[in-house]
Formats: C-alpha cells, sequence, structure tokens
C-alpha cells in the first residue's frame, strides 16, 4: 500500500478560481480529515467524513467543501479562491474516527 | 472552543541531554491528546497517543488534567530526533482534530 494519497502535488490559481483537490485513503480506511496547513502553524481542521457522510467541520467558510465518495476516497472543492487560501492542505485517514490519523503528503496551493 | 498551545517555536539541545517540548491545551471535556512528528522530507505521523502511555523511540508524554498539559520528554536526545513536533487534541467525538503551531527540535552534536 503506498499509504495516503493525494492529488496534485502543488497548484497555482487566480484569485477567484475554483480548486478541487483529492485523496485517496489507504485500503481498509473509511474516515477522511481535510487539514489547511498555512506556512508556520499547524494543521487546522476544515472537515471530517466518515462512511460518505460530514461528521465535523471547522471554522471555514462555506465557500470551502467536499465529498467522500464510494471508495472512501474524497475531494475538497474551494471556491471564489483568495490570495489567503494559499497553503498545504492535507488529507489524514483512518480506520474510523478515533483511530490512529496517517497523513498523505499534501497539495500546495498557491493563489495567486 | 479547543485550544493547544506549545510556547516554543524553536528547541535546540545537545547530543545527549533531556529534552521537554510543552503543551498546553483548554478543552471543557475529556480530550485525547497526541504528540505527532514530520521529519524533514516526510510526511505528519503520530508519534504517541495518551492512551496508550507507551514510549515511543524513548519519547514519554504523561496527560496533567491539573495543569491541562501533555509535554513530550526524552532523557536522550539523539540526532535523529531533529525534527517538527506538533501536539495535537481531539475531543470526545473523536471528530475535529487541533493542532498547535509546532515545535522545531534541533539536537546538535
Amino acid at each position: 500500500d503506498a499509504g495516503v494519497t493525494q492529488s496534485p502535488t502543488h497548484l497555482i490559481k487566480t484569485r477567484g478560481q475554483q480548486v478541487t483537490l483529492r485523496c485517496s485513503p489507504i485500503s481498509g480506511h473509511k474516515s477522511v480529515s481535510w487539514y489547511q496547513q498555512v506556512l508556520g502553524q499547524g494543521p487546522q481542521f476544515i472537515f471530517q467524513y466518515y462512511e460518505k457522510e460530514e461528521r465535523g467541520r471547522g471554522n471555514f467558510p462555506d465557500r470551502f467543501s467536499a465529498r467522500q465518495f464510494p471508495n472512501y476516497s474524497s475531494e475538497l472543492n474551494v471556491n471564489a479562491l483568495l490570495l489567503g487560501d494559499s497553503a498545504l492542505y492535507l488529507c489524514a485517514t483512518q480506520e474510523s474516527p478515533g483511530e490512529t490519523q496517517y497523513f498523505g503528503p499534501g497539495t500546495r496551493l498557491l493563489v495567486l | 472552543a479547543q485550544r493547544v498551545t506549545q510556547p516554543e517555536k524553536l528547541l535546540s539541545v545537545f547530543k545527549g541531554a533531556p529534552v521537554e517540548l510543552k503543551c498546553n491545551y483548554s478543552y471543557s471535556g475529556s480530550p485525547e491528546l497526541f504528540w505527532y512528528v514530520q521529519y524533514s522530507r516526510q510526511r505528519l505521523q503520530l508519534l504517541l497517543r495518551h492512551i496508550s502511555r507507551e514510549s515511543i523511540k524513548g519519547f514519554t508524554a504523561d496527560l496533567n488534567k491539573g495543569e491541562t498539559s501533555f509535554h513530550l520528554k526524552k532523557p536522550f536526545a539523539q540526532e535523529e530526533d531533529s525534527a517538527m513536533y506538533y501536539c495535537a487534541l481531539s475531543g470526545t467525538n473523536a471528530g475535529k482534530s487541533t493542532f498547535g503551531d509546532g515545535t522545531t527540535l534541533t539536537v546538535k552534536p
């Protein structure tokens, strides 16, 4: 197993555009969480999905949305991008909530 | 509200010296506390969690509910311990995880 994978690895967008980030979990993991990590800060929780349902949401605007598919992979969508959305976006997966989180390598988003 | 504070951005010790990375938290219920580590050019990974009461790579951490702290300790630091360390908290529903801003540990030869 390659572990948690994320795509793309890097992305450059301009203000106002929309972006979709993808995460594939470790086989058998049914929970996916998304985090935003701004340079110099710790990861900040955006969403958690378990069994295709939203289980938790952090303090992010409605421009951020996510979903989980039947194969437990997940997408994070961000609309109307702002400069402040530039960050590393991390995905972490678990067998179920409360179990050990395994992180992906992240997608680095730059908004110009 | 959940909050995790790591007061030291940078910590430098010599090889063989004891090391303590501080973590304080605020949470109204019974939290679960974690330490994560990120070595250079590697992804973030779990180091230890308080419910396991394990010692991983010589590191231990004790949850002190009175002082709301979960400090990470190692009696004899090694150069390979140089990394970024994050303290994190998860609430009772095991949903939202809150991370501190991390401490960069450098162990000098």
